[in-house]
């Protein structure tokens, strides 16, 4: 059965914390996504890699920062966290375009 | 970036009805679409891959009209647990990160 699983289920930080997202998954999938989703918006690319070290931006990465040290790990970094990133957090992985397999989401607060 | 569009609802339907959700795209370049399901407070999963025409999975059928620029999701015979939040997706080509989308359309079955 493949599998994502993210750190956190539910996360609580103040505004200027750093943030660290983890994401792991266990289908040696090339591909690594990070989105947003938020009421009325949808989801919302933050940033993918499509291989170990190797980096894409998406829609919106002002923010954020990615790490990808081994392949089945992807992490999210909010650098200074603030109120607007407050939203939930969806990690996914795929071999190709095909089929995204997503992770059970962590709900991120910032106070 | 080019968008997908879909109603979000909410449609509201008895069980047993036939309900159909419609999804437009700007992006003339999309390859190929998608169908996701997600459930309240869970993650999206892939329902459905539409490459040509159209497919059909039991009780469910896609439809692709490339003149029009729509996707189609028909559900027949709708049951209780088929409530959730239908997500349009579309992949133009290229980069990994060229998945687009849609906002979703809310599906909720009442007995």
């Amino acid at each position: 059965d493949v599998k994502v699983t993210q750190s956190s289920r539910y996360l609580v930080k103040r505004t200027g914390e750093k943030v660290f997202l983890e994401c792991v998954q266990d289908m040696d999938h090339e591909n690594m996504f990070w989105y947003r989703q938020d009421p009325g918006l949808g989801l919302r690319l933050i940033y993918f890699s499509y291989d170990v070290k190797m980096k894409e931006k998406g829609d919106i990465p002002e923010g954020y920062s990615v790490s990808r040290e081994k392949k089945e790990r992807f992490s999210l970094i909010l650098e200074s966290a603030s109120t607007n990133q407050t939203s939930m957090y969806l990690c996914a992985s795929s071999r190709d375009y095909n089929e995204q397999f997503f992770g059970p989401g962590t709900r991120l607060t910032v106070l | 970036r080019k968008e997908v569009e879909q109603d979000p609802g909410p449609f509201n339907v008895p069980e047993g009805a036939t309900v159909a959700f419609n999804c437009t795209y700007s992006n003339s370049a999309s390859q190929s679409f998608f169908w996701y399901r997600q459930d309240c407070r869970k993650e999206p999963k892939l329902l459905m891959s539409v490459y040509s025409s159209g497919n059909e999975d039991g009780r469910f059928t896609a439809q692709l009209n490339r003149a029009s620029q729509y996707i189609s999701l028909l559900i027949r015979d709708s049951k209780l647990s088929d409530s959730a939040t239908y997500l349009c997706v579309s992949y133009y080509g290229g980069s990994q990160g060229n998945l687009i989308f849609g906002k979703g359309t809310k599906l909720s079955v009442k007995p």
